[in-house]
């Protein structure tokens, strides 16, 4: 079993819909990441969070710590959020596991 | 503030030559990371530094691979020899005090073909 699971795998949303992506991890924390790739390009960091839930802009991220789980939403779906969507987490001595990531598709 | 650079973007080489990639972190990052991501898949660690020692290699294939962090600032990844499954994107990261607090910063990555 991997330490970090994401579902969906893949996700396909009609423009202006509310898309949720899960991730749940298995191992002890200190921070979980939410990265962005789109094809071909480099990985942007969306979210660092430790604890509840932080916003910008169109995107949620959520964490439930005692459950180990957490959550990113997008809000208004655009064509430009069309992308891999990778959950990462800071576990012990600063190592980082990556989950398998979402590949999303927002088609106009 | 400048970003994570890497060099060079692209290279295609023939199997069993070297090749070597350049990394320079974020000012004052003391954690960096190389990775290897293969088309399709996620990220996979090669190695981690914080300044200039090594905190984990153990996915470093050490008979080709090799990475040094001179003076804790930038870094180099080198291959050789090359195979054909080599061919992926190595991205470099950086983070101020490592992932425990830092947020990560990606470089846009080297893609590396192998023929």
């Amino acid at each position: 079993k991997n330490e970090v699971e994401q579902s969906p795998q893949n996700l396909t949303a009609q423009e202006g819909e509310f898309i949720t992506i899960n991730c749940s991890y298995s191992v002890g924390i200190s921070a979980l990441h939410w990265l962005q790739q789109h094809p071909g390009g480099g990985i942007v960091s969306l979210f660092m969070l430790s604890s509840g839930k932080k916003k910008h802009g169109r995107l949620i991220a959520t964490i439930n710590i005692q459950e180990k789980h957490s959550s990113l939403h997008i809000t208004a779906s655009h064509p430009r959020d069309s992308a891999v969507y990778i959950c990462a987490v800071s576990a012990s001595y600063d190592k980082v596991i990556f989950g398998p990531g979402t590949s999303l598709s927002v088609i106009p | 503030e400048a970003g994570v650079a890497q060099s060079p973007r692209y290279k295609i080489i023939e199997k069993r030559q070297s090749v070597a990639f350049w990394c320079n972190p974020i000012s004052g990052h003391a954690t960096l990371y190389w990775y290897q991501q293969i088309l399709g898949q996620g990220p996979k660690l090669l190695i981690q530094f914080q300044n200039n020692g090594v905190v984990d290699d153990s996915q470093l294939p050490k008979d080709r691979f090799s990475a040094e962090r001179l003076k804790g600032v930038d870094s180099t990844l080198k291959i050789q020899p090359a195979k054909l499954e080599d061919s992926a994107v190595y991205l470099c990261a950086s983070s101020y005090m490592g992932g425990v607090t830092g947020e990560l910063f990606f470089g846009e990555g080297s893609r590396l073909t192998v023929l």
